[in-house]
C-alpha cells in the first residue's frame, strides 16, 4: 500500500464500551509501533511488535489494553471497558527494519485514530 | 515515559529566519531522530543521525548530537510558512526496543 492506514479516523464511545482500532502498515515492514497521543503532548509508547511476536508491552497502560498481529501484518488495538482517561489519538507506525542492537529505520506514521471516550 | 524533552516548547519566528529546537535525553541510544507533525496527522520522519555522528545536513535541516550532554538541536534554515508544525526528537535506547519521543517543540512561521 501506499502508506500506513488506520481506522476508523474517529471513534466515539460511551464509557464502559469496548473499541477496536485497526492498523495497516507498509506491506513488508517488519516492526509496528502503537502510540498514545494527548492533546498538545508526544506520543506515548505502548505496544511494539516484530512480525507477530509482541516484543515489548510495557507502555500499556493497564490491562484493559490489549494488542495483537496475529499474521504479522494487521494490528489490532482493543480497549476494554473504556474510561474517559483513553481519550487521546492512538497512533500506529510500521519500520522495515529488524532490531538488531541499531535501529536505522524510520517509522511510518498513520494519521491515527482520534478516540474520544463520552 | 517519555525520554525526550525539546526546548522550547513553542517557537515563533519571521519567515525567512532560522529556527532552532533543543532535544535533550537520558539515557545512551543508538538513534535519534527527528519528526514534523502537521495538525491532524500523523507523524513524518525528517532525518536520522546515530550516535558516532556529531552532524547530519538534510536539505535545509542541520542536526547535531552531542552524547556527552546528551542533546541534539535541529536546525531549519530560511524558514517557510509550510514548516509550521511541531517537532518531536525521538531516541532508540542502547537496551530495549521502545523508540520515545519527547513532548515536542510547536514551531509557528508568521508571515
Amino acid at each position: 500500500g501506499a502508506g500506513v492506514s488506520q481506522s476508523p479516523r474517529y471513534k466515539v464511545a460511551k464509557r464502559g464500551q469496548d473499541v477496536a482500532l485497526r492498523c495497516d502498515p507498509i506491506s513488508g515492514h517488519v516492526s509496528l509501533f502503537w502510540y498514545q497521543q494527548a492533546l498538545g503532548q508526544g506520543p506515548e509508547f505502548l505496544t511494539y511488535f516484530q512480525n507477530e511476536a509482541q516484543l515489548d508491552k510495557s507502555g500499556l497502560p493497564s490491562d484493559r489494553f490489549f494488542a495483537e498481529r496475529p499474521e504479522g501484518s494487521v494490528s489490532t488495538l482493543k480497549i476494554q471497558r473504556t474510561q474517559q482517561e483513553d481519550s487521546a489519538v492512538y497512533l500506529c507506525a510500521s519500520s522495515l527494519a529488524i532490531r538488531d542492537g541499531s535501529y536505522n529505520s524510520p517509522l511510518h506514521f498513520g494519521n491515527g485514530t482520534r478516540l474520544t471516550v463520552t | 515515559s517519555q525520554q525526550g524533552e525539546e526546548d522550547p516548547q513553542a517557537l515563533s519566528i519571521q519567515e525567512g529566519e532560522n529556527a532552532t529546537m533543543n532535544c535533550s535525553y537520558k539515557t545512551s541510544i543508538n538513534n535519534l531522530q527527528w519528526y514534523r507533525q502537521n495538525s491532524g496527522r500523523g507523524l513524518v520522519h525528517l532525518i536520522l543521525i546515530r550516535s558516532n555522528e556529531r552532524e547530519k545536513h538534510s536539505g535545509r535541516l542541520r542536526v547535531t548530537l552531542d552524547t556527552s550532554k546528551k542533546s541534539s538541536s535541529l536546525l531549519i534554515t530560511a524558514s517557510r510558512a509550510a514548516d509550521t508544525a511541531s517537532y518531536f526528537c525521538a531516541t532508540d535506547g542502547r537496551r530495549d526496543d521502545k523508540i520515545i519521543f519527547g513532548k515536542g517543540t510547536r514551531l509557528h512561521i508568521l508571515p
